[in-house]
């Protein structure tokens, strides 16, 4: 079984600070993808990143994918009170047909 | 969630009771995924399929049972509900290689 291991647990900020969450595995997954989620919905995939040492932006987030395909990690800068909610990290195999593992979460909290 | 619609969004059950949970995607997408999320646990998967008429477990099969009646529905059922599935059970479909779309869940809680 793929594990994937997102640390912190909780994390809570300022808003205008800046944040990193971690996503790692012992695993080599072919493609990592991080998802946000908000209270009484569903994730929404923000980014999949698929080559070793990829990086990715997005507005304020980056997202890159560790050289080994092993671990990712997401980086918000100047951080606002939208940006809070529970942030996700999720790996896929080998193959195009291969289920995704999903990490425990970040709960992340922007307070004004 | 755009593209998948789960009914009921919130359901309270009896311990022994069964019910199904309905979800529904409009993208007529193969594959489609349930899931449940539990406090600290992250996402864990119940029951998936490939495609129309096949369906397969995943990590936390038991005590589900699954129906993939079309291309567009993916139905999971409890058949004797336990307070330990408790939980929010999302559907999911894949929407490109790489991507799911979920729907906005269902809040189950088994008294």
């Amino acid at each position: 079984t793929q594990l994937l291991e997102q640390s912190p647990q909780f994390l809570s900020i300022q808003e205008g600070e800046n944040l990193t969450v971690y996503c790692n595995s012992s695993s080599v997954f072919s493609s990592l993808q991080w998802y946000r989620q908000e209270p009484g919905e569903g994730p929404v995939l923000l980014v999949t990143v698929v080559t070793g040492g990829e990086v990715k932006k997005l507005k304020r987030l980056t997202f890159q994918f560790g050289d080994a395909r092993k671990d990712s990690s997401l980086h918000i800068t100047a951080a606002q009170t939208g940006d809070t909610g529970l942030y996700l990290c999720a790996g896929g195999g080998e193959t195009s047909g291969s289920r995704l593992t999903f990490g425990e979460g970040t709960q992340l909290t922007v307070n004004p | 969630n755009a593209g998948v619609t789960q009914t009921p969004k919130f359901q309270v059950l009896k311990t022994g009771q069964s019910m199904t949970l309905q979800c529904a995607q409009d993208m007529n997408h193969n594959s489609m995924y349930w899931y449940r999320q539990d406090p600290g646990m992250g996402l864990r998967l119940i029951y998936y399929s490939a495609s129309e008429g096949t369906t397969d477990k995943g990590e936390v099969p038991n005590g589900y049972n699954v129906s993939r009646l079309n291309k567009r529905e993916f139905s999971l059922r409890l058949e004797s509900a336990a307070p330990s599935q408790t939980s929010v059970y999302f559907c999911a479909y894949r929407q490109s290689f790489y991507g799911y779309t979920f729907g906005s869940g269902t809040r189950l809680t088994v008294v």
